[in-house]
């Protein structure tokens, strides 16, 4: 079983939709979770992270934890073309900043 | 935020010989950095833990005598490919932990280096 499990997609939504992004993860001892965006050739860029379960929301963006289900998922509001990108969810089971990526979904927006 | 720099982004090497790839935190000091490498359209692999003034330590199949980390100052790790060949052409990525307050940090990743061994 993958420890961090995405659907690969691609995800297409029209500009202005909401995009949903989901993440399971294998390890219940996991304590932190990350959303990264991976533009083509780059590297990934912190989005958000959760630590506690509900809901935590930073401007277009909005990521639910819940660890009874071992799920976590990101939601983007307002969808922009800019935001066409793969994103990588990634776990930690201790603080040592051991990630533990997903392979990420690839989203995109339509103009 | 605090900056990581990786240096080369792009090498490319007959098979064979080895590649150093430097990673660097520009404003803040990293006592942890960490190495991925990235295949296409695969996740980040972690490789190994590089701990300033102590041996790095690796990933399970990760080979330490192929893939040496030297983290020499708590600005600087390197990561060479030594004896590179095309199975090891990839992304290379690093990310550098801020030490943080309480102890906790952020996480900052590196523009990775993507090496091609021909």
């Amino acid at each position: 079983q993958k420890e961090v499990e995405q659907n690969s997609g691609p995800l297409s939504v029209p500009e202005g939709a909401i995009a949903s992004l989901n993440c399971t993860y294998s390890d219940r001892g996991s304590q932190s979770f990350f959303w990264y965006r991976q533009y083509s050739g780059k590297s990934p860029e912190l989005i958000m992270f959760i630590y506690s379960n509900g809901d935590k929301e930073d401007g277009r963006f909005t990521a639910q934890l819940n660890k009874a289900s071992q799920y976590v998922s990101l939601l983007i509001r307002d969808s922009q073309p800019s935001d066409s990108a793969t994103y990588l969810c990634a776990v930690n089971r201790g603080s040592n900043y051991k990630l533990t990526f997903g392979k990420g979904t690839l989203l995109t927006v339509n103009p | 935020g605090a900056v990581v720099s990786q240096h080369p982004s792009w090498v490319i090497c007959k098979s064979g010989t080895s590649v150093k790839i430097e990673c660097r935190s520009l404003d803040f000091q990293a006592t942890t950095m960490f190495w991925y490498r990235q295949f296409p359209k695969q996740s980040l692999m972690l490789m190994a833990t590089s701990n300033e003034g102590s041996k790095a330590t690796y990933e399970q199949g990760v080979e330490k005598d192929k893939f040496l980390i030297n983290h020499a100052s708590l600005t600087l790790s390197t990561l060479t490919v030594t004896s590179a060949h095309p199975e090891d052409s990839s992304f290379y990525i690093c990310s550098a932990r801020t030490s943080g307050r309480s102890g906790g940090g952020e996480l900052f990743f590196g523009e990775g280096s993507r090496l091609t061994v021909l």
